[in-house]
């Protein structure tokens, strides 16, 4: 059974903290995400990446940054938190190839909470 | 403006009704669209996928793409206490779009 694993399903860190959040997935993928999930706003993207040391912005990377020294892992990470971080963080993977990329696998997520 | 505006519910029907969801979208480049279920503290999971208008069924779920009118609509038919989920709708322009545009979510809730 395919999975992503996020290390933590919840997360209270303090305004100022640098938080490190860790996705692993067992599939080979190439491509993997982070997302950030608000009520009313759906999910945006923060990083992707489609290789090993490869990293692309999304669409609101101000704040953070991810590494991706292995295929498996995918981190990322809040250089200070602030309260308006304050989110739930989904992981993804995808293929390449006959697996497009619109076919995300998630992890169930990390809720933090910036205090 | 967001790219993808959903309806945001949330719905409640009584089991064995026909769910309807909608969403549209703004960029008339979008080709591919899908729809994600969410169940209840788990992430997103692909249960629909199609490509350009018209229509796919699967079982008791059928998509619909209205791309002259950028209309996306997922219904649920003889729906079930374990559709209670929020459902995602997401666009991308081509197949190898890393960057998919995500509606908001419909939360639904099927009472037996």
């Amino acid at each position: 059974d395919v999975k992503v694993t996020q290390s933590s399903r919840y997360l209270v860190k303090r305004t100022g903290e640098k938080v490190f959040l860790e996705c692993v997935q067992d599939m080979d993928h190439e491509n993997m995400f982070w997302y950030r999930q608000d009520p009313g706003l759906g999910l945006r993207l923060i990083y992707f990446s489609y290789d090993v040391k490869m990293k692309e912005k999304g669409d609101i990377p101000e704040g953070y940054s991810v590494s991706r020294e292995k295929k498996e892992r995918f981190s990322l990470i809040l250089e200070s938190a602030s309260t308006n971080q304050t989110s739930m963080y989904l992981c993804a993977s995808s293929g390449q190839g006959e697996v497009t990329n619109e076919k995300l696998f998630f992890g169930s997520g990390t809720q933090l909470s910036v205090l | 403006q967001k790219e993808v505006e959903q309806d945001p519910g949330p719905l409640s029907v009584p089991e064995g009704a026909i769910v309807s969801l909608n969403c549209t979208y703004s960029n008339s480049a979008f080709q591919y669209f899908m729809w994600y279920r969410q169940y209840s503290r788990k992430g997103p999971e692909l249960l629909m996928y199609t490509y350009s208008s018209g229509n796919k069924e699967d079982g008791r779920f059928t998509a619909q793409v209205d791309k002259s009118s950028k209309y996306i609509s997922l219904f649920i038919r003889d729906s079930q206490p374990s559709d209670s989920a929020t459902y995602l709708c997401a666009t991308a322009v081509g197949r190898n779009d890393y960057k998919l545009s995500f509606g908001a979510g419909t939360t639904v809730t099927v009472r037996a």
